[in-house]
This record gives C-alpha cells, structure tokens and sequence, in this order.
C-alpha cells in the first residue's frame, strides 16, 4: 500500500521465496499495464506487461494478475533471488489517442541471502 | 547495441543558469519522453514527443523546455524559471505512441551548487 513522506513501501523477503508486489491504479479507462525493475543509479527495465483483455501473464519467473474489478495489479516473483532486489513500479497506459504512462510511487524488494 | 544514452551522468546547477541534458538513441523509435524522479517517489512527466518537430506538456513542464529537431535526439533544459531542480532525470522512448514499453536511459542526476 501508499505510505506517507520518502519512504518507499518496502517488502522483505528470504532468497527462495515467492515474492508478490502490489499495485493499484486509478483509471478504469486504462488498458495497457507495464511492470519495470529498477536498480540504484540506472533507469527503469521492463519486466512484463499484459492487456486488459486478459487477467494473466507468465514470463520466466514472473506473472501478472490484473484484476479490473478492483483495479488492482500484481507481480509474483518466484524463487527470488539477490539480484532481484530492486524498486518495482507499475505503470498503467490510459486508453485514448495518445498512450502516455502514469507510474506509481514503487515497491522496494529486498532479498535477503 | 541499439539503446539509450543520457549525458552527462552528474550535473551541477548554479543559481540562475540554465542547463541542457542530453538525451540520444539509436533505436529508431517516434516517441520520447522526460521523466523526474524524486527520492522515495515515482517517475512524473516533464515533456513527450511523438514525433519530430512535436512535443507536449506533461504534468510538471514548468520551468523545462525540450526540442524535438531530429528523431534520435530529445534535449531538455532546465531553466532557471525551475526553483527546485535537484533530482534524477531520466530519458525514455518507445517504438510509437500506441502502449509500447519504455525504454529508459540511465540518468542524469542533477544538482545545485
């Protein structure tokens, strides 16, 4: 969820473990949701996107959920490792004439060895 | 290799002075964008581009200005008029504007002296 002030929303977890980052966004009119990584001092990577005319999305290690009754998305990281430890942020795509990316505040993950 | 390279990587800012950050890529993409990170905040939108010789406000354009002359180039400034200018600027692009992932640059972290 938000938090107030700098401090991003952190999760911590053990490395071997599933990790889940959450994200809710705000418009119903958006279609197009990308996830992206982002380790300290370089810019974000894409890790995985998905439409809205579908609720799942399976990349290597990674899924999407997107649940559009609750505007709500996920991203499940399975057997995190170290190098997983990033800002995560969602970015949803309004449905119009022009797809401009809205971002997210972002989610710290923190794997522990 | 095809990318996105933002120059310089640190600049330093005095009072009153305007300043240019470079933003280059070579993979032929139509839009670009500019995004400003805060620390512990997501990415807010300065300006985009669509396509040469065209470019838009995003939700924070005051006090920057951009140009769009050739396809692989998108500078922006950062004028004086900009009274709190400290952060991390970061470049992206993308293949069209129909909700394609961004491709991001590594940054350039600006400063004031």
């Amino acid at each position: 969820g938000e938090s107030v002030g700098l401090h991003l929303p952190t999760l911590s977890v053990q490395e071997g473990d599933n990790s889940i980052i959450n994200c809710a966004y705000s418009n119903s009119a958006s279609d197009y949701f990308i996830w992206y990584k982002q380790e300290s001092g370089k810019g974000p990577q894409f890790i995985i996107d998905i439409r809205s005319n579908m609720d799942k999305r399976q990349g290597q290690r990674v899924t999407v959920l997107l649940n559009k009754t609750v505007k709500h998305l996920s991203l499940q990281i399975a057997a995190t490792q170290p190098g997983d430890s990033a800002v995560y942020f969602c970015a949803e795509n309004i449905r119009g004439g022009s797809y401009i990316p809205t971002f997210g505040r972002g989610t710290s993950l923190i794997v522990h060895p | 290799d095809g990318g996105i390279t933002q120059s310089p990587k640190y600049l330093f800012r005095k009072e009153g002075q305007n300043v240019t950050l470079s933003c280059e890529q070579n993979l032929n993409h139509d839009a670009m964008y500019w995004y400003r990170q805060d620390p512990g905040q997501g990415l807010r939108l300065i300006y985009y581009s669509q396509i040469v010789n065209d470019f838009q406000k995003g939700d924070i354009a005051e006090g920057y200005s951009v140009s769009r002359e050739k396809k692989e180039s998108f500078p922006l400034t950062v004028t004086s008029a900009q009274k709190n200018p400290t952060a991390f600027y970061l470049c992206a692009s993308s293949i069209d504007r129909l909700g394609q992932p961004l491709h991001f640059g590594d940054g350039t972290r600006l400063s004031i002296l």
